[in-house]
This record gives C-alpha cells, structure tokens and sequence, in this order.
C-alpha cells in the first residue's frame, strides 16, 4: 500500500524561528510532491510542489526532497503566527495523490 | 489563477435522505475532477476519480451505488450521496484536473 507519513505534531515553534516539517514516503514511483496548507474547517491551500531532486524555494517556503531517502521536507523561514495550521504532504504519480495525516503547527508569540 | 468551486457550502440532511454536491472549475476545463473525503483529524482520502464524459473510477471500499458522480461538462462534477446515514457526515472536497494541486472549498454534510 502506497504510504505517506507525517509525524502528527503539534510542532511548536516561536514567532521569527524556521519551522521544519518532514515527510517520508514508500512509494518509489511517486513523482511529484505537494505540501498543503491546512486551516482548520477550510479545504487545503497548495504551498509548493516540487519533484526534482533538491531545493526549492519559494519566499519563506523552501521544499527539498530527496528521492534516495524517500523523504521531502518543508521550511518555513520567518514563522508568523498566521502560519499556525495543519500541513499535509502528498505525493504522487499522473492525476493520483497520497496525502499524509499532517502536521499541526503552532507558531508561538 | 485556477479556481474550483464547490456548492452547497454546508448542507445538513435528515438520515435517508440524498444530498447533491456540485463542483465546477470556473475559468478552465477540467477533464478529470477528484472528489475527497475527510473525516475529523484525518487526512483527505480519494473516493473516485470523475472523468467527463465516461464512468467514475472508485477507490477500494467506496460504494459506487451510494456515492453516484456525474460529469456530464467539462466544467462540473456532481456527487450524490444517496439514502445518507450519519456515518457519512464528513468534509467532501473536489479537486480539479489540470489543476492537480487546486481544491475546491469542501462541502461539510452533515447527517441527522
């Protein structure tokens, strides 16, 4: 069974401090990799993508995966506490994704 | 940017009763839509894959019977929840193709 995972959290971090949320995934042919933005009773909001091995960044979002480790993470430069919320990551091939359970983050004052 | 549209917002039915989501791209044409399920502190799980024009393809465990889709436009998507109990109260949610990473706003149902 195609798996992604996230460690439930809550991660809390303080306001102004990198926030680094991981994910880790079986399926070796998953190709691309999206990481969502969660609030709580709203639908996802896509963050970023990424499916080339590496960085990526995008303002105070940076993604990295890493196909050998089967692994994806999520940087988040500069937390603000609109930034509190669940981040689920997913992963897939074609049309189809894999979500992950998501990680609650809690951005502190 | 892309936008998926979903309505009802909310809905709260009387067991029994059948429900009928509706979701649309509004300035694309998406020949293959997604609808989601997601149960309190858990994530999205994919129910069907909606592709216009042809039959849903449903994911292992989802009734076909219960869950009808329709996607008679390259705009709109419709799920119909039919004879709903309350163990289907839940968050749906679309999500349209080419717009792979775009939801639609979710539909809470909840059933009495």
């Amino acid at each position: 069974q195609k798996e992604v995972e996230q460690n439930s959290g809550p991660l809390s971090v303080p306001e102004g401090a990198i926030a680094s949320l991981n994910c880790t995934y079986s399926d070796r042919g998953s190709q691309s990799f999206f990481w969502y933005r969660q609030y709580s009773g709203k639908s996802p909001e896509l963050i970023m993508f990424i499916y080339s091995n590496g960085d990526k960044e995008d303002g105070r979002f940076t993604a990295q995966l890493n196909k050998a480790s089967q692994y994806v993470s999520l940087l988040i430069r500069d937390s603000q506490p609109s930034d509190s919320a669940t981040y689920l990551c997913a992963g897939g091939g074609g049309n189809k994704l894999t979500f992950g359970t998501g990680t609650q983050l809690k951005v502190e004052l | 940017g892309a936008v998926v549209s979903q309505h009802p917002s909310r809905v709260i039915c009387k067991s029994g009763t059948s429900v009928k989501i509706e979701c649309r791209s509004l300035d694309f044409q998406a020949t293959t839509m997604f609808w989601y399920r997601q149960f309190p502190k858990q994530s999205l799980m994919l129910m069907a894959t909606s592709n216009e024009g042809s039959k849903a393809t449903y994911e292992q465990g989802v009734e076909k019977d219960k869950f009808l889709i329709n996607h008679a436009s390259l705009t709109l998507s419709t799920l119909t929840v039919t004879s709903a109990h309350p163990e289907d109260s839940s968050f749906y949610i679309c999500s349209a193709h080419p717009g792979v990473g775009i939801f639609g706003p979710g539909t809470r149902l909840t059933v009495l």
